[in-house]
């Protein structure tokens, strides 16, 4: 079973600080972990994703998550935030016949 | 990245009546879809899978006669929701992942979501 867990249900960061989204998980077998993100009103974006190779991986609007396995984390990070980095962000395992079974999210706020 | 259109983005429609909801692969094919349901300040909840040909696999807890789910072609699944009533009120979004990608690896693309409100 493919599960995550998103501590915080919300981050407040000042603009132009650092961002970082945790995320811890348990996977059976190799982890495939995608980060989502979803602004107001709106579907989700395709962030990044982990499924093997470097640790460090490198996505969309500069965000970056590194996979560390033996903490079992796959924190997603910004090294400075802006306003319109606020939305709700998901941390999701890929399941069989891929599906993705969401968590409750982090709600990202940035303030100016 | 892949583009997933969803119409309508938003409706209004009395209680009592079918809503249909369209999800569309605008440049790559999908054998398979995925239904989504969100309420407010909420998760996605996960409602059925569109297969491309076949039946519709639905989650436990979700009624298929309620949502009706059709995937008549590789870039076209439709959600109606039948005989809405004001629960059945929520923000509905697709999703599909591109055949080029892989069958394990590929991400899933999303709709921009569908707005139902039921008066």
């Amino acid at each position: 079973a493919q599960s995550v867990a998103q501590p915080e249900d919300q981050v407040n960061v000042a603009e132009g600080n650092p961002l970082t989204v945790k995320c811890t998980y348990s996977v059976s077998g190799n982890p495939y972990l995608f980060w989502y993100v979803q602004y107001p009103n709106r579907g989700l974006q395709f962030l990044l994703k982990y499924i093997t190779g470097d640790n460090l991986v490198k996505g969309s609007y500069g965000f970056e998550a590194e996979f560390n396995k033996s903490q079992t984390s796959f924190h997603l990070k910004k090294p400075s935030a802006l306003v319109s980095d606020s939305a709700l962000y998901f941390c999701v395992p890929r399941a069989a016949g891929n599906k993705l079974t969401f968590g409750g999210g982090t709600r990202v706020l940035v303030k100016p | 990245g892949a583009v997933v259109s969803q119409h309508p983005s938003w409706v209004i429609c009395k209680s009592g009546t079918s809503v249909k909801i369209e999800c569309r692969s605008l440049d790559f094919q999908a054998t398979t879809m995925f239904w989504y349901r969100q309420f407010p300040k909420q998760s996605l909840m996960l409602m059925a899978t569109s297969n491309e040909g076949s039946k519709a696999t639905y989650e436990q807890g979700v009624e298929k006669d309620k949502f009706l789910i059709n995937h008549a072609s590789l870039t076209l699944s439709t959600l109606t929701v039948t005989s809405a009533h004001p629960e059945d009120s929520s923000f509905y979004i697709c999703s599909a992942r591109d055949l080029t990608s892989g069958t394990n690896t590929g991400e899933l693309f999303f709709g921009e979501g569908s707005r139902l409100t039921v008066l």
